[in-house]
């Protein structure tokens, strides 16, 4: 059964930082695609973040371009995104969400929560 | 960047009544198209992808059409458990993979 489970969100200031990791387990990590999406409260769902099975290709939303940074480590089964310059706009449930293939998300974790606020 | 809408926002039925959805796209996107089910407090979970291919383990009352801009998603006979937000994502063009706002399918 595939798990993803997200950690390390909590409460930050503006202008401050957080790294959100997700650990993964029951399937072969190193194969698969990855991606965060999240979800501002009460909100739809936004794509963040992808990065390939190699962490060579990576992609962002313009909404975190430039502040956002995936990566993965394949030998500890770990995906990360390290947020800086946080802002009230990016208070959101962040989900670890694999890709299935062909740029949709066909497993993800249950979410960790960012609370941007003074 | 692609626009997906979705409509109605909110869909009132009956539990065993027949649910369809729609989702639409700023501009043609041919099949590469997926649904997703969020329920309250719960992570999304994939429905259909590929317009019309049902995920692992979903139930055959779930069905997916449609292409180019038009699609839709159909529950042919609601149960409980099937009241929740539907999502669209089309990824045809990416990134970025972009969503629909959601329906809500309420119980009437």
């Amino acid at each position: 059964e595939v798990q993803l489970v997200e950690s390390g969100g909590g409460l930050v200031k503006p202008g401050g930082s957080l790294r959100l990791s997700c650990a993964a387990a029951g399937f072969t990590f190193r194969n698969h695609n990855m991606n965060w999406v999240r979800q501002a409260p009460g909100q739809g769902l936004e794509w963040v973040s992808f990065i390939d099975s190699y962490g060579s290709q990576i992609y962002y939303a313009d909404s975190v371009k430039g502040r956002f940074t995936i990566s993965r480590d394949n030998a500890k089964n770990s995906l990360h995104l390290q947020m800086n310059t946080l802002r009230a706009e990016d208070t959101a449930v962040y989900y670890c969400a694999r890709d299935g293939g062909n740029y949709y998300f066909d497993s993800w974790g249950q979410g960790t929560l960012v609370t941007v606020s003074s | 960047e692609i626009v997906m809408t979705q409509s109605p926002a909110t869909l009132s039925v009956s539990p065993g009544e027949r649910a369809t959805l729609s989702c639409r796209a700023s501009q043609s996107i041919a099949s590469n198209v997926a649904w997703y089910q969020q329920k309250p407090g719960q992570a999304p979970r994939l429905l259909i992808y590929d317009a019309s291919t049902r995920a692992t383990g979903i139930p055959a009352r779930f069905s997916g059409s449609g292409s180019e801009t038009v699609f839709s998603l159909t529950i042919s006979s609601l149960q409980s458990e099937d009241f929740a937000v539907y999502y669209c994502q089309q990824y045809n063009y990416w990134p970025p993979g972009t969503f629909g706002p959601g329906t809500k399918v309420d119980i009437k």
